[in-house]
C-alpha cells in the first residue's frame, strides 16, 4: 500500500510570493488534514477536508487555504508568504470513521526568504 | 481551549534505562488519545492509540500507555529502551465532535537513547 505522498519536498520562496504544496491520500482514505510543523511548536492543525468540502481550520490567518479534488488529493496554497510561514508542512490522511488514525506524508519543507 | 502538554522536551537515556513520557491533555468531553513517533528521516507513525476500554494499550515495539482520566493523563512508557527508540515522540489528543479526527499534538519530547 502507497503511503501519503507530498510534494514537492523542498520549496523556497520569496516574502510576498505565494506558494502550493500537494498531498496524495493513501487509496480509500478520503480525509486529508494538514499541519504546520514550526521549529519548537509541535504540529499545528491547519486544514481538514473531507469529501471535497472544507469541514475545519485551525487558528491560521486566511491567506491559508486549500482544496479537495475528486480524486481526493488536495492542495495547500499559502498566498503573501512571510518569514514565519517557514516551516514543515504535513499533510495527513485517513477513512472518514472518527476512530481511523491518522497517516502522515513526509512533509514539505518550505523556506521564505 | 483544548491542549496537549509534553512536560519533557529533551531526554536522554542509557541502553535498558525504563522510559516514562508524560503527557496531558486538556479537553472538556471525550477525546481519544494518540502516541506518535517520528523516527530521523522518517514520518511520523502511530505507536499507540485509546479509544475507550482497558485503561492501559499496548503499542508497537513494546510501548504502552496508560490512560488516567482523572489526571487528564496519558504517559507513555516502556521498561527497557533500545538505541533504536531514538526518535522524537508526540502525544495527540482529537475531540469526539462531528466526525474526523483533527487532532491536537503536544510540542514533542526528542529522546535520545546512548549505547
Amino acid at each position: 500500500e502507497a503511503g501519503v505522498t507530498q510534494s514537492p519536498t523542498h520549496l523556497i520562496k520569496t516574502r510576498g510570493q505565494q506558494a502550493t504544496l500537494r498531498c496524495s491520500p493513501i487509496s480509500g482514505h478520503t480525509s486529508v488534514y494538514w499541519y504546520q510543523q514550526a521549529l519548537g511548536l509541535g504540529l499545528q492543525f491547519l486544514l481538514w477536508y473531507d469529501e471535497g468540502e472544507e469541514r475545519n481550520r485551525g487558528n491560521f490567518p486566511p491567506r491559508f487555504s486549500g482544496r479537495q479534488f475528486p480524486n481526493y488529493s488536495s492542495e495547500l496554497n499559502v498566498n503573501a508568504l512571510e518569514l514565519e510561514d517557514s516551516a514543515l508542512y504535513l499533510c495527513a490522511s485517513s477513512l472518514a470513521n472518527v476512530n481511523s488514525p491518522l497517516h502522515f506524508g513526509n512533509g514539505t519543507r518550505l523556506t521564505v526568504t | 481551549a483544548q491542549s496537549v502538554s509534553q512536560h519533557n522536551h529533551h531526554v536522554i537515556l542509557s541502553e535498558a534505562a525504563s522510559l516514562e513520557l508524560g503527557c496531558n491533555y486538556s479537553y472538556g468531553g471525550t477525546v481519544n488519545l494518540f502516541w506518535y513517533v517520528q523516527y530521523p528521516g522518517q514520518h511520523l507513525q502511530l505507536l499507540l492509540k485509546y479509544f475507550s476500554g482497558d485503561p492501559l494499550v499496548k503499542g508497537i515495539k513494546g510501548f504502552e500507555a496508560e490512560f488516567i482520566k482523572s489526571k487528564f493523563s496519558f504517559n507513555l512508557r516502556k521498561p527497557s529502551v533500545q538505541w533504536s527508540d531514538t526518535a522524537e515522540y508526540f502525544c495527540a489528543a482529537g475531540e469526539i465532535t462531528g466526525g474526523g479526527n483533527k487532532l491536537t499534538f503536544g510540542t514533542g519530547t526528542q529522546l535520545k537513547v546512548e549505547l
